[in-house]
């Protein structure tokens, strides 16, 4: 597509239940991030992805949080067991390289306001 | 995670009004990118630095990046009604990928 699209752009769930939040980045890009951006906060980077594979997890808070990308393309960002402190916009975003990573050429999504009540 | 120190925290200017935020860091930085961002949209990049002490323009924005590399400044000349929204400062070490976000400006512009 045109930009970077991420679905549910809203969702609401109890405390414990999973989610999968989905990301599908520019055409042809193949870096791909996922932020975390929480209410009056600034954005907390969360993972990265080159390719398929995620060089870097760092930023991924606990192991309920864990996050895939297939066919060089679509990712899908997963929580378990959902907790109250987990509800934030979640962005992502892609660019077309990695390592040489230049700032402006990052583009985000429009997030995924999850709410976990 | 680190944060930049962005400030100030929030601000209610007049349309026409000149307006200037900033943010600081402990650390160096070798990129300084400035985003806004709209309410339900993700950021967009309004201007990025490479370069201690450079100065770049785009429009009615100017943004600085600081000699010392610990910080940088965003000047909005003539705010207009659209200019309102969260600015966000971010800032990049070498090659490495991972930005750093300040916590943002809340910009109020008042017809």
């Amino acid at each position: 597509g045109a930009g970077v699209s991420q679905s549910p752009s809203n969702k609401v769930t109890e405390k414990g239940k999973d989610v999968e939040l989905r990301c599908d980045p520019i055409s042809g890009h193949t870096a791909l991030y996922w932020y975390r951006q929480s209410l009056g906060q600034g954005l907390e980077f969360l993972i990265y992805f080159q390719g398929n594979s995620a060089p870097d997890k760092s930023g991924l808070p606990s192991d309920r949080f864990s996050a895939e990308r297939t066919g060089g393309s679509v990712s899908t960002l997963t929580i378990q067991r959902t907790q109250q402190e987990d509800s934030a916009v979640y962005l992502c975003a892609s660019s077309p390289q990695g390592a040489s990573f230049s700032g402006n050429t990052i583009y985000f999504g429009e997030g995924s306001w999850l709410t976990v009540v | 995670g680190q944060q930049l120190n962005q400030s100030p925290q929030s601000m209610f200017i007049q349309e026409g009004e000149d307006v200037s935020m900033n943010c600081t860091s402990s650390s160096i930085f070798n990129t300084w990118l400035w985003y806004k961002q709209d309410p339900g949209e993700g950021p967009v990049l309004l201007i990025a630095l490479y370069k201690a002490g450079e100065l770049t323009s785009n429009g009615r924005l100017t943004a600085q990046f600081g000699i010392t590399r610990k910080d940088s400044f965003l000047n909005i000349s003539a705010s207009i009604p659209s200019d309102v929204g969260i600015y966000f400062c971010a800032g990049q070490r070498g090659s490495n990928y991972k930005l750093t976000f300040g916590k943002g400006t809340l910009l109020t512009v008042n017809p």
